[in-house]
């Protein structure tokens, strides 16, 4: 059964600080990562998608990296800002025999990021 | 496009009550999702639907009941509400391309007193 762990599970820096976020999964036979946001009592909203064949991709202040042999990605948050301040949850989609996925994603827990003015 | 939307926002509930939680979304994905966030819990997947006429089950779908009469549209019904149904409940849909990037819906918020 994958299981996805993220740590640290809060996280508070002071603005303009560089910062990374991880994740780490146990299978790795994943068809892709995902990265999301999420704001107090709001929904999820993607951030960045790996492909299992990717190492990287990046937007803006954002890049995300994976590992897939090692079950690891980071997400990298350049010049943090307290718009930054929120939840970052990583979820992956598993890659299955038959070919392609499930389509069924397993997320994280989270990391509570807090940026200080 | 709306994306993805989901009513009500908010809802108190008696144990023992039923509702419908409704989520339509108008990107024309032929997978969509119901999950719910439980605090320090993360999000675990309760029932989802491949197309319309076809749900399957998730992580947690006991005490729910879902349908797909159409592409659009996939409500979740709980039956005989309990406290332990208390949670964060998002909808999610994806369509199934290379990429399959999720999207979520804003969440309703369920309380079972």
């Amino acid at each position: 059964k994958q299981e996805v762990t993220q740590i640290p599970a809060a996280l508070s820096v002071p603005e303009g600080e560089n910062l990374v976020l991880n994740c780490s999964f146990t299978d790795s036979a994943i068809y892709n990562l995902q990265w999301f946001r999420q704001d107090p009592g709001k929904g999820l909203t993607s951030l960045l998608l790996i492909q299992s064949s990717q190492r990287e991709q990046t937007s803006g202040r954002l890049n995300a990296s994976l590992d897939k042999s090692s079950g690891r990605s980071t997400l990298y948050i350049a010049a943090s800002q307290p718009g930054d301040s929120a939840t970052y949850l990583c979820a992956v989609r598993p890659w299955v025999r038959s070919g392609g996925s499930n389509y069924k994603l397993t997320f994280g827990k989270g990391t509570l990021l807090t940026v200080n003015p | 496009n709306a994306g993805v939307t989901q009513t009500p926002k908010f809802r108190i509930l008696k144990i023992g009550q039923s509702m419908t939680l409704q989520c339509a979304q108008d990107m024309n994905h032929n997978y969509m999702y119901w999950y719910r966030q439980d605090p320090g819990m993360g999000l675990k997947l309760i029932y989802y639907s491949v197309g319309a006429g076809i749900t399957d089950k998730g992580e947690v779908p006991n005490g729910y009941n879902v349908s797909r009469s159409t592409t659009e549209d996939f409500p979740l019904r709980l039956e005989l509400a309990a406290p332990s149904q208390t949670s964060v409940y998002f909808c999610a849909s994806t369509y199934t391309n290379s990429y399959n990037e999720q999207f979520f819906g804003p969440g309703t918020r369920l309380t079972v007193l």
